[in-house]
C-alpha cells in the first residue's frame, strides 16, 4: 500500500525557518518525481514545488522561490522542504504528493505567527 | 503561468443530480488535466488524469472531457459521498495550477 506521511509541521515565528519532511513507502521512492502542495485556512490548493526522481530537475512556484528548497533522500525513501523566510501567508498545510499526484499525504499544518 | 478558472464556485444540488463543472485554461494545455475531489479535513482525490482517464478506483459515474483550453468534470448521478469541493489542475507546464475549486452543496 501506498503511503506518504508528512512530519515536521508546527509553529514558527515570522522570519523564521522550519523542514517540513514526507516519509514514503509501498512504492519505489526512488523511481517517481513528487511534490510539494499547501492549502491554506479556507482556501485552494496551491502547488509550491516539483522535484524529479534524481534530484535533477527543480521547479519552485514565484510565491515561495528563494526562500524554499526541496530535497530527497532516496535511500531514506524521504522528500523534504526547507523554508526559511516564513511569513504569515506561508500558514497552510503541506501535503507532499507523487508523480502526477496520484497519492497523497496527510498533510502537515504549518502556523506563522508571533 | 497558466491561469485555470473553474465554473461555477458554488453548486446546490440534490442527491441523483446530473453535475457538470467547467474548467478553462489560459492557454492550450493539449489533455494536461487533472481532476480532484477533496474531502473537509482529508487530502485532495485524484479522480480523471489526462483530462478523461478515470483513476483506478474511481466509480463510473465520473468522467472528464475536453481538450485545449476548455475541459469538464461529469457526475451522471450524485450521491451523498459526492458533496465535496472539486479540483481542476494543469500538468502542461510549470507552474502546475489549480482551479479555485467547485463546491458541491446539499440543495
Amino acid at each position: 500500500e501506498v503511503q506518504l506521511v508528512e512530519s515536521g509541521g508546527g509553529l514558527v515565528q515570522p522570519g523564521g525557518s522550519l523542514r517540513v519532511s514526507c516519509a514514503a513507502s509501498g512504492f519505489i521512492f526512488s523511481r517517481y518525481s513528487m511534490n510539494w502542495v499547501r492549502q491554506a485556512p479556507g482556501k485552494g490548493l496551491e502547488w509550491i514545488s516539483y522535484i524529479n526522481s534524481s534530484s535533477g530537475a527543480i521547479y519552485y512556484a514565484d510565491s515561495v522561490k528563494g526562500r524554499f528548497t526541496i530535497s530527497r533522500d532516496n535511500a531514506k525513501n524521504s522528500l523534504y522542504l526547507q523554508m526559511n523566510s516564513l511569513r504569515d501567508e506561508d500558514t497552510a498545510v503541506y501535503y507532499c504528493a507523487r508523480g502526477l499526484m496520484d497519492y497523497w499525504g496527510r498533510g502537515a499544518l504549518v502556523t506563522v505567527s508571533s | 503561468d497558466i491561469q485555470m478558472t473553474q465554473s461555477p464556485s458554488t453548486l446546490s444540488t440534490s442527491v441523483g443530480d446530473r453535475v457538470t463543472i467547467t474548467c478553462r485554461a489560459s492557454q492550450n494545455i493539449d489533455s494536461w488535466l487533472a481532476w480532484y475531489q477533496q474531502k473537509p479535513g482529508k487530502a485532495p482525490n485524484l479522480l480523471i488524469y489526462m483530462a478523461s482517464n478515470l483513476e483506478s478506483g474511481v466509480p463510473s459515474r465520473f468522467s472528464g472531457s475536453g481538450s485545449g483550453t476548455e475541459f469538464t468534470l461529469t457526475i451522471s448521478s450524485l450521491r451523498p459521498d459526492d458533496f465535496a469541493t472539486y479540483y481542476c489542475q494543469q500538468y502542461n507546464s510549470y507552474p502546475y495550477t489549480f482551479g479555485q475549486g467547485t463546491k458541491l452543496e446539499i440543495k
